[in-house]
């Protein structure tokens, strides 16, 4: 079945420290992956998404994720973190029908 | 363009009330879709559309129904709202069904809350 996990709920970082949330998928076939962020009272927004080649992909907004097919894994980073970035971010697998994962907020510390 | 744009952004309802949740989209996609999303449980999809007159159920249909007469408009019914139902809800259009062609677009969300 496919599925995909956040196992963290919660990550605080302070201003301009790096970020990584973290993502593992299970899925039947190649996959696709995705990140989507969501600022308070706002629709998803997609950040990057993985369908094959490179394994390091460029988003918007100054992140990144890399695909890891030996881990199943699909983190997220970012070198610096702004405070604007405060959000809940999903990773998010699939084609036709896409599963979200449940989500992992960041907060940033001053 | 507006995009996705969903209609009321929040509504309180009593048990066994019914109301339609709006939603138009004016980049004319295809393809249309329904999300709630409860706290700590990511999205789930209710309904989707691939086109006018055209509508399958996702993960979560039960209570709910949809209709598709329009490109443009994708409205969802709740027909004898429950407490279970509390949840923000998210309308999505896209150009291309897979994820991997195209985007979804999400709208900015309604709040239902059935008391």
């Amino acid at each position: 079945a496919q599925s995909v996990t956040q196992p963290d709920i919660h990550i605080t970082v302070s201003e301009g420290a790096s970020l990584e949330l973290r993502c593992n998928y299970s899925y039947g076939a190649t996959p696709y992956l995705f990140w989507y962020v969501q600022s308070p009272g706002q629709g998803l927004q997609l950040l990057l998404k993985y369908f094959s080649g490179d394994t390091l992909v460029q988003g918007i907004k100054g992140f990144e994720a890399e695909f890891k097919r030996s881990q199943s894994s699909f983190n997220l980073r970012k070198p610096s973190v702004h405070w604007s970035d405060a959000a809940e971010y999903f990773c998010a697998v699939g084609d036709d029908k896409i599963i979200f994962g449940k989500g992992t907020r960041l907060h940033i510390l001053p | 363009n507006a995009g996705v744009t969903q209609t009321p952004k929040f509504r309180i309802l009593k048990i066994g009330q019914s109301m339609t949740l709006q939603c138009t989209q004016d980049m004319n996609h295809n393809y249309m879709y329904w999300y709630r999303q409860d706290p700590g449980m990511g999205l789930k999809l209710i309904y989707y559309s691939v086109g006018a007159g055209i509508t399958d159920k996702g993960e979560v249909p039960n209570g709910y129904n949809v209709s598709r007469s329009t490109t443009e408009d994708f409205p969802l019914r709740l027909e004898l709202a429950a407490p279970s139902q509390t949840s923000v809800y998210f309308c999505a259009s896209s150009y291309s069904i897979r994820a991997s062609a195209d985007t979804q677009y999400f709208g900015p969300g309604t709040r239902l809350t059935v008391l």
